[in-house]
């Protein structure tokens, strides 16, 4: 089991440019959440993707949107990136309607820089 | 809305000692989820130990172990024995009681452990 991957690992965008993150989910898991990470911070939950919808979202703008696939895998987009959005991105799964055994196995991030 | 508090940005420990790292949270449901996620170099949050809240005693991995204070909404992490590798950023989360809820992080730990 190759876990959550998430590519790329790093990656250079200057502002107002577009760029797509991508993840596939732990194998048997259903739903697909992702997390901004500033430096020095706490992940910022974004939202969450389950069923290829949009399940919850954090307070994010609409800058950031997303898409589920039906092989669960994920990709989050973000239009006219700002110096702000420079972040490690980080990718959780999950598997819906479990109660025990509950945990999100995380991705090693996407390193995003806004030049 | 739920909050995740650590108030220790920075913490060291010398090789085979004990080192307790410090959470509060803040939330008015009675039935929710609390983590210690461990952070290294290689940017993957790793789980470390997890708390059910409706659970009285205190979880234990190894040498791992919380002190869980529900009326205090207190979530401390002991780490017994501390190892080299154990150094790394740590981040308490909280989580509402099913397990595709977002998980809400505080700020982070930096533990530093010396030989």
């Amino acid at each position: 089991d190759a876990g959550v991957t998430q590519s790329p690992t790093h990656l250079i965008k200057t502002r107002g440019q577009q760029v797509t993150l991508r993840c596939s989910p732990k194998s048997g898991h259903d739903t697909v959440s992702w997390y901004q990470q500033a430096l020095g911070q706490g992940p910022q939950f974004i939202f969450q993707y389950y069923e290829e919808e949009e399940r919850q979202r954090g307070n994010f703008p609409d800058r950031f949107s997303g898409h589920q696939f039906p092989n669960y895998s994920s990709e989050l987009n973000v239009n006219a990136l700002l110096l702000g959005d420079s972040a490690l991105y980080l990718c959780a799964s999950s598997q819906a309607g479990q109660i025990m055994n509950t945990e999100a196995f995380f991705g090693q991030g996407t390193r995003l820089t806004v030049v | 809305a739920q909050t995740v508090t650590q108030s220790q940005p920075e913490m060291s420990v010398q090789e085979a000692e004990t080192v307790t790292l410090s959470c509060t949270y803040d939330t008015s449901e009675s039935d929710y989820y609390l983590f210690w996620y461990k952070q290294p170099p290689s940017r993957q949050m790793i789980l470390v130990i997890r708390q059910e809240a409706y659970k009285q005693q205190n979880a234990t991995e190894n040498r791992f172990s919380v002190n869980f204070q529900k009326a205090a909404k207190s979530f401390s992490l002991k780490i017994s024995d501390s190892q080299l590798g154990d150094a790394a950023m740590y981040f308490c989360a909280y989580r509402k009681f099913y397990n595709t809820d977002k998980l809400i992080f505080g700020t982070g730990t930096r533990l530093q452990v010396f030989p």
